[in-house]
């Protein structure tokens, strides 16, 4: 099955800082979404975004499908976007069934 | 995220009870699918339904987990004779249509004694 890797593992920022996570895959995927974990174990919908740019606030996406990535941009960040961080994707070719990354914790410190 | 509907939130059981989760879909949403999520890990996908028919559970035991998603009512993920490696977070997610972003319900804590 398709694999999704994502980086870094941890981070540690402090608050006001700019940071930028990954999420590569092994496939060519019809759906791509991130999704934010806080730490009362939410799970709350970033983006839905199989190719292309998205912004919401001082979040942005960006997929490029063609190379198998996708890149979270978290700008100014606070204290509560502290979590984990999950991509999914949804590999071609008939599955509908999302596969998870493995998240990247992030911490921001005030 | 509050609109698909988890119950309970937490939910405490002895090795060898059963344990009944419930999830009720957004509004408009015909396609529920089940994860289990272990500390420190991503969601693994269980099962895929849609109303009266299990489309895909392939990430479900063969043994003690059962998922029903009635005409009438919420969707059912059913753990018999449950042991301690049960324990873990249970999400539900719903979709209006296949390929469609999901969203999710705060999911269910199961604690095995």
């Amino acid at each position: 099955g398709i694999q999704v890797e994502q980086s870094p593992p941890d981070l540690i920022l402090q608050e006001g800082a700019n940071s930028t996570l990954r999420c590569n895959f092994s496939d060519s995927v019809n759906n791509l979404q991130w999704f934010h974990q806080n730490p009362w174990g939410q799970l709350i919908n970033l983006f839905y975004i199989p190719s292309g740019t998205k912004q919401n606030g001082r979040l942005s996406a960006t997929t490029v499908a063609t190379e198998r990535y996708s890149l979270l941009y978290i700008s100014s960040s606070q204290t509560t976007d502290s979590g984990v961080y999950f991509c999914a994707v949804v590999a071609s070719g008939g599955s509908y069934i999302p596969t998870f990354g493995r998240g990247t914790s992030l911490i921001v410190h005030p | 995220n509050a609109g698909v509907m988890q119950n309970p939130r937490h939910l405490v059981r002895r090795r060898g009870q059963e344990a009944r989760l419930r999830c009720s879909p957004m509004k408009g949403h015909s396609h529920v699918y089940w994860y289990r999520q272990l500390p420190e890990e991503g969601l693994k996908f269980m099962v895929y339904l849609q109303k009266e028919n299990i489309i895909d559970e392939s990430g479900m035991p063969k043994e003690r987990f059962s998922a029903e998603f009635p005409k009438e009512g919420p969707s059912i993920l059913r753990i018999q004779q449950v042991v301690r490696g049960d324990s873990a977070a249970y999400f539900c997610a719903s979709s209006p249509g296949m390929d469609q972003p999901q969203h999710f319900g705060d999911g269910t804590r199961l604690s095995i004694l």
